[in-house]
């Protein structure tokens, strides 16, 4: 199994653009989350979706989509990128829901400038 | 919605000592707590977990102690060791399927 797959690693954007984070997950897992970490702030959460076709907003949902039309995909996908965006972004799934362990993506790192 | 505070934010310990990171939460509903940790350049990985039925659990090294009534708890490692060092995040999870995380500390254990 490859576990959680993000791509890219890196992206550079510049204010405006838009562009889809990748994430895929060969466990058969329900549950899949977007995260993005920032220095002293730990992992808030983007989105999350508890099966195919299921969607629901986070903690700081605002400039991001998300669409869940496969159990093992989930894209994110930033409309119009701003610099307040940078930040490294983790994928992570579970078995049901939130309430078991999550396997997380190596994450991406993205600049916006 | 739910609010994780952690502390501390960093840790410094000689190897071989103990270590303790304190998380409380806000929310009273929630009812699963993990631990997880992140090496430079990973993303995070669960290390103990614990769920709001049980008061303590422990796993070789490391422990994790539940206070509900105070919604706190709590994750101890034991006889440090330099493979310890990382950032560690708790987690406070509802049913509905909303994680919310601590901001993290960064434990150094200096051999």
């Amino acid at each position: 199994n490859a576990g959680v797959t993000q791509t890219p690693k890196f992206q550079v954007l510049k204010t405006g653009q838009s562009m889809t984070l990748q994430c895929a997950q060969d466990m058969n897992h329900e549950y899949m989350s977007w995260y993005r970490q920032d220095p002293g702030m730990g992992l808030r959460l983007i989105h999350y979706s508890v099966g195919a076709g299921i969607t629901d907003q986070g903690e700081v949902p605002n400039g991001y989509n998300v669409s869940r039309s496969t159990t093992e995909d989930f894209p994110l996908r930033l409309l119009s990128a701003a610099p307040s965006q940078t930040s490294v972004y983790f994928c992570a799934s579970s078995y049901s829901t939130a309430g078991n362990e999550q396997f997380f993506g190596p994450g991406t790192r993205l600049t916006v400038l | 919605g739910e609010n994780v505070e952690q502390h501390p934010s960093t840790l410094s310990v000689q190897e071989g000592d103990s270590a303790v990171i304190k998380c409380t939460y806000s929310d009273s509903a929630s009812n699963y707590f993990p631990w997880y940790k992140q090496e430079l350049g990973k993303g995070p990985q669960l290390i103990i977990d614990i769920r709001s039925n049980v008061g303590e659990k422990k796993d070789q090294r490391i422990a994790v102690t539940l206070n509900k009534t105070a919604k706190h708890f709590s994750l101890h490692i034991t006889e440090t060791q330099p493979e310890d060092s990382a950032v560690y995040f708790c987690a406070a999870s509802l049913w509905r399927g909303d994680m919310r995380f601590g901001a993290g500390t960064r434990l150094t254990v200096k051999p």
